[in-house]
């Protein structure tokens, strides 16, 4: 299995400001990806990180909010720029290894 | 589109009773069909993963079925514990993509 760990766990941001959130694997793996969780919805993709090229962004998401770090194939960053209270939301990490998704214990953002 | 629709929303029952989570999904091509556990405050965790052939798997006290043809799957918890209040997340990967679809979820919250 893949053991995944967040950092912060959850914090509490103005609007305005802008927050990084770490994700750490205790494996290899090529691909990693960012997830959002807003209250009583299902995750929905933001991006996929690739070490060594630019992340791969979904629809509805872009680059300048959501800056995502790749330096090496254990480790990623994901920024969230200029927050508002919409940005509110719980960020997960994930990976797929061994045929397997999984996922980090998310940071939990809110945003006054 | 790939769609996962769950049901119900939420559900409350009393410690020692069983229940059953609803999942139909409308993902195509289909590979697998996952179901995750997320306590509150943590990352999804799997349950279990069901193939296209696979019927019937059990993870302890949870038993995963699948109907392929009608493109539905249940998750049968048997004995309730309190431990088992979290959300139930019914996760479908699309054949050839490593986007899933996924569910909204189930809440379920087990009284004593």
């Amino acid at each position: 299995s893949a053991v995944i760990s967040q950092k912060p766990s959850r914090d509490i941001c103005q609007r305005g400001t802008s927050l990084t959130i770490q994700c750490q694997v205790d494996s290899q793996v090529t691909m990693m990806f960012w997830y959002r969780q807003q209250p009583g919805q299902s995750l929905t993709l933001i991006a996929t990180a690739n070490q060594g090229s630019e992340a791969t962004y979904e629809s509805g998401f872009v680059i300048d909010k959501f800056p995502i770090s790749r330096p090496n194939l254990t480790f990623s960053t994901l920024t969230v720029s200029n927050m508002s209270p919409e940005d509110s939301s719980i960020y997960l990490c994930s990976v797929v290894w061994g045929g397997e998704q999984y996922f980090g214990p998310g940071t939990r953002l809110t945003v006054t | 589109k790939n769609q996962v629709e769950q049901s119900p929303q939420s559900l409350i029952i009393l410690e020692g009773k069983n229940c059953t989570l609803q999942c139909n999904y409308t993902v195509s091509p289909f590979s697998n069909l996952r179901w995750y556990k997320q306590d509150t405050g943590r990352g999804p965790v799997s349950l279990t993963i069901m193939t296209f052939s696979e019927n019937t798997k059990s993870n302890g006290r949870y038993t995963a079925t699948l109907d392929a043809d009608t493109k539905q799957s249940s998750l049968h918890i048997t004995a309730s514990q309190l431990s088992d209040s979290a959300s139930y997340i019914c996760v479908v990967p699309s054949g050839g993509s490593y986007i899933p679809t996924f569910g909204r979820g189930t809440s379920l919250i087990v009284h004593p």
